[in-house]
C-alpha cells in the first residue's frame, strides 16, 4: 500500500524559506518511472503543480515558480524535500505531495499540511 | 503554460441525475488528460486518467472521454457520495489543472 505524508512548519513569515519533507512508504523512488511531486492550493482555490523528481534524479519545476523552488530526494530515506524561497503570504495554501509513474498522472495523494505565511 | 478552462463552474444535480462536466484545453494535449474528485479537507482522489481509463476502484459510473482539447466527465447516476469538487488535469506538458467544478445536491 503507498502512503505520502507532509511534514513542515504551520506557519512562515514572509520573505523566510519553507521546507516540506513527504515521507513516503509502499514504493521505492529508485525504481525506473517513478516521481514524486508537490501541488498546492490556497483556502477555496483551485490546484496548482510546484515541482517534480524522477526516480533518476530528473526534475520539473513550474516555470512560474522555479527561480523560488527546489526539489531534492534521499532514497534511503524515502523522503523529498521542497524548498520555497522568499515566501509570501499569497503562497498561503495546503501542500500535498503526491506519487506518479510514467509522466502520468497523480495516483496517489499524501493528505497535505496547511502552510500560512503571515507576520 | 497550457490553460485548462472547465465548465460549468458550478452543477446542481440530484441522486440519479447524469451529469456531465467539460474541459478544454489552450491547446492539445492528445489524451494525457485525468480528472480527480475532491471532497472538503480532503486530497484530491484521482477517477479518471489518460482521459478515459477508470483508476482501478473507481465505480464505473464515472467515465471520461475526449481528446485533443476537448475532455468530458459524466456520471451515469449520481450517488449521494458523489457530491465533489471535480478537477480536470493536462500532463502533455507539465502539469495544469482547472479551476474546478463544485457538483451540489439540488
Amino acid at each position: 500500500q503507498i502512503t505520502l505524508k507532509e511534514s513542515g512548519p504551520t506557519l512562515v513569515k514572509p520573505t523566510q524559506t519553507l521546507t516540506l519533507t513527504c515521507t513516503f512508504s509502499g514504493f521505492s523512488l529508485s525504481t525506473s518511472g517513478v516521481g514524486v511531486g508537490w501541488i498546492r492550493q490556497p483556502p477555496g482555490k483551485a490546484l496548482e503543480w510546484l515541482a517534480l523528481i524522477y526516480w533518476d534524479d530528473d526534475k520539473r519545476y513550474s516555470p512560474s515558480l522555479k527561480s523560488r523552488l527546489t526539489i531534492t530526494k534521499d532514497t534511503s530515506k524515502n523522503q523529498v524535500v521542497l524548498t520555497m524561497t522568499n515566501m509570501d503570504p499569497v503562497d498561503t495554501a495546503t501542500y500535498y505531495c503526491a506519487h506518479l509513474v510514467d509522466d502520468s498522472s497523480w495516483e496517489i495523494w499524501g493528505q497535505g499540511t496547511m502552510v500560512t505565511v503571515s507576520s | 503554460d497550457i490553460q485548462m478552462t472547465q465548465s460549468p463552474s458550478t452543477l446542481s444535480a440530484s441522486v440519479g441525475d447524469r451529469v456531465t462536466i467539460t474541459c478544454r484545453a489552450g491547446q492539445s494535449v492528445s489524451s494525457r488528460l485525468a480528472w480527480y474528485q475532491q471532497k472538503p479537507g480532503k486530497a484530491p482522489k484521482l477517477l479518471i486518467y489518460k482521459a478515459s481509463s477508470l483508476e482501478s476502484g473507481v465505480p464505473s459510473r464515472f467515465s471520461g472521454s475526449g481528446s485533443g482539447t476537448e475532455f468530458t466527465l459524466t456520471i451515469s447516476s449520481l450517488q449521494p457520495d458523489d457530491f465533489a469538487t471535480y478537477y480536470c488535469q493536462q500532463y502533455n506538458s507539465y502539469y495544469t489543472f482547472g479551476q474546478g467544478t463544485k457538483l451540489e445536491i439540488k
